[in-house]
C-alpha cells in the first residue's frame, strides 16, 4: 500500500529564515506532487516532479526529488508572512492516477 | 491553464435534505473527475472517482447510497449528498483530469463547504 508521510507537520518560523519539509512515500510511484492550500481555499498547484534527481524552482520555493529514497524536499528560502499556508505532498501512479496524500504542513511565519 | 470550476461555494441546508454539487471542467475534456472531502486541519480524502459514463468507483468507508455521483458529459461530474446530517458538514472538493492530451495532470476546483444544522 503506497503511504506519505510529511515532517514536520506544524512550523512556526521567523521571516528570513530557511526551512525544509520533507515528504517520504513507502512505494515506487510514477510523480510527486507538491501543493499550496490557504485557509478555506482549495489547493494550488506548486511543482510536478517526475524524475530522480528532478529540481523545481519558483520563487523562494524549490522542490527536490530522489526516487531511490523515495523522498522530496520543500525548501523555503528567506521565508516571508505571505508563505504561511499548509503544503501538501501527494504521489500518484500511471495505473489510477489516483493521488495519495501526505498529512499536510501547517507553515505559520512571523514577521 | 486548465479551469475547474463548482457550485455552489458555500450551502446551508438543514438535516435530512438533500444537497447537490456540481464541478465543471471549464476548458477540456475530463473523462475522470475525482471527489474529495477534506474536514478541518486534515488532509483530503478521497471519497470516490467519478468516470464519464459508467458508474463512479466508491472509496472504502463511502456509502455510495448516501454520496451519489453523476458523471453524465465529460465536462459534468455531480456529487449529491442524500439525507445530509450534520457528520456530513465538511469541505468537498473535486478534481479533473484532462485525459485528451494524455496528461496526467489534475486540476482542483475551488470547492464547497457545506454546513448541514
Amino acid at each position: 500500500e503506497l503511504k506519505v508521510e510529511q515532517n514536520p507537520l506544524f512550523l512556526s518560523m521567523q521571516e528570513g529564515k530557511n526551512y525544509t519539509i520533507y515528504c517520504n512515500y513507502s512505494t515506487t510511484s510514477d510523480r510527486l506532487y507538491w501543493y499550496r492550500q490557504d485557509p478555506g481555499k482549495s489547493l494550488e498547484s506548486l511543482f510536478v516532479l517526475l524524475s530522480n534527481g528532478a529540481v523545481k524552482q519558483e520563487g523562494r520555493l524549490m522542490a527536490s526529488l530522489d526516487t531511490k529514497a523515495r523522498l522530496s524536499t520543500l525548501h523555503i528560502t528567506a521565508a516571508v508572512h505571505d508563505l504561511s499556508a499548509t503544503y501538501f505532498c501527494a504521489v500518484d501512479m500511471d495505473s489510477n492516477y489516483q493521488l495519495i496524500w501526505g498529512a499536510g504542513t501547517k507553515l505559520i511565519i512571523k514577521p | 491553464g486548465a479551469v475547474v470550476s463548482q457550485h455552489p461555494s458555500r450551502v446551508i441546508c438543514k438535516s435530512g435534505t438533500s444537497v447537490k454539487i456540481e464541478c465543471r471542467s471549464l476548458d477540456f475534456q475530463a473523462t475522470t473527475m475525482f471527489w474529495y472531502r477534506q474536514f478541518p486541519k486534515q488532509s483530503l480524502m478521497l471519497m470516490a472517482t467519478s468516470n464519464e459514463g459508467s458508474k463512479a468507483t466508491y472509496e472504502q468507508g463511502v456509502e455510495k447510497d448516501k454520496f451519489l455521483i453523476n458523471h453524465a458529459s465529460l465536462t459534468l461530474s455531480t456529487l449529491t449528498v442524500t439525507s445530509a446530517h450534520p457528520e456530513d458538514s465538511s469541505f468537498y472538493i473535486c478534481s479533473a483530469r484532462d485525459t485528451t492530451g494524455f496528461t496526467y495532470e489534475q486540476y482542483f476546483g475551488p470547492g464547497t463547504r457545506l454546513t448541514v444544522t
